[in-house]
């Protein structure tokens, strides 16, 4: 079955500068890559989903980019914010027949003032 | 709207008793789904359910049991809690008939098994 791996498990940056989180996957058949941002004392929230047909997908401050051949995709957030500390999870799965969601093991980023 | 709702916010329980975690959703997604969230284990799908009237078992069932009713509704039981159950469980849906594979979760309910 699916295997996703997340590094790095803790992140500190200064605010204003950038963070990326990496993830792999092992399902060649993996198609769909979605990144959550859970808060304390809240449910994961979807920031950003690709799919595999595209290399990379951008969001204001957020980007994901994607390597198919490698199976790794990767969150990157520019000009980090304080309100950009959380917990953000990787997941991958295929979106034929039952979608069945791996997920990382969360990155707990954390932006300092 | 107010998505999915979870009941209770957060449970101390005895070991041996049984509990059964509920969850709703307004958005008629087809699909649910039950997580459980361990530190530095992430989310593990524990049950779920493609449509009204079917389920299915998740990377982690045992000791779970699931029901569906209906479209809104996907309650979970812990038939005899034991203390490795104590976790936060997240309840998650999505709109699969349309081919939109966001899920979206619930705020959780944090689970203390004695």
């Amino acid at each position: 079955g699916e295997n996703v791996e997340q590094h790095p498990s803790t992140l500190s940056v200064q605010e204003g500068d950038s963070a990326v989180i990496k993830c792999t996957y092992s399902d060649s058949a993996s198609n769909y890559f979605p990144w959550y941002k859970q808060e304390l004392g809240k449910g994961p929230q979807l920031i950003i989903d690709i799919r595999s047909n595209v290399g990379e997908k951008k969001d204001q401050r957020i980007a994901v980019t994607l390597n198919k051949t490698a199976k790794h995709f990767s969150l990157h957030i520019t000009e980090t914010q304080p309100e950009d500390s959380a917990v953000y999870f990787c997941a991958a799965s295929r979106t034929t027949g039952f979608q069945k969601l791996v997920f990382g093991t969360g990155t707990r980023l954390l932006v300092s003032p | 709207i107010a998505g999915i709702t979870q009941a209770p916010t957060s449970q101390i329980l005895a070991a041996g008793r049984r509990m059964t975690l509920r969850c709703t959703q307004d958005m008629r997604h087809n699909a649910m789904y039950w997580y459980r969230q361990d530190l530095g284990l992430g989310l593990r799908l524990i049950h779920y359910s493609n449509t009204a009237g079917t389920t299915g078992k998740g990377e982690v069932p045992d000791g779970y049991s699931v029901s569906r009713a209906n479209t809104d509704d996907f309650p979970l039981t812990l038939a005899s809690a034991v203390p490795s159950q104590t976790s936060v469980y997240f309840c998650a849906s999505s709109d699969r008939a349309s081919g939109q594979e966001t899920q979206y979760f619930g705020p959780g309910t944090r689970l203390l098994v004695l």
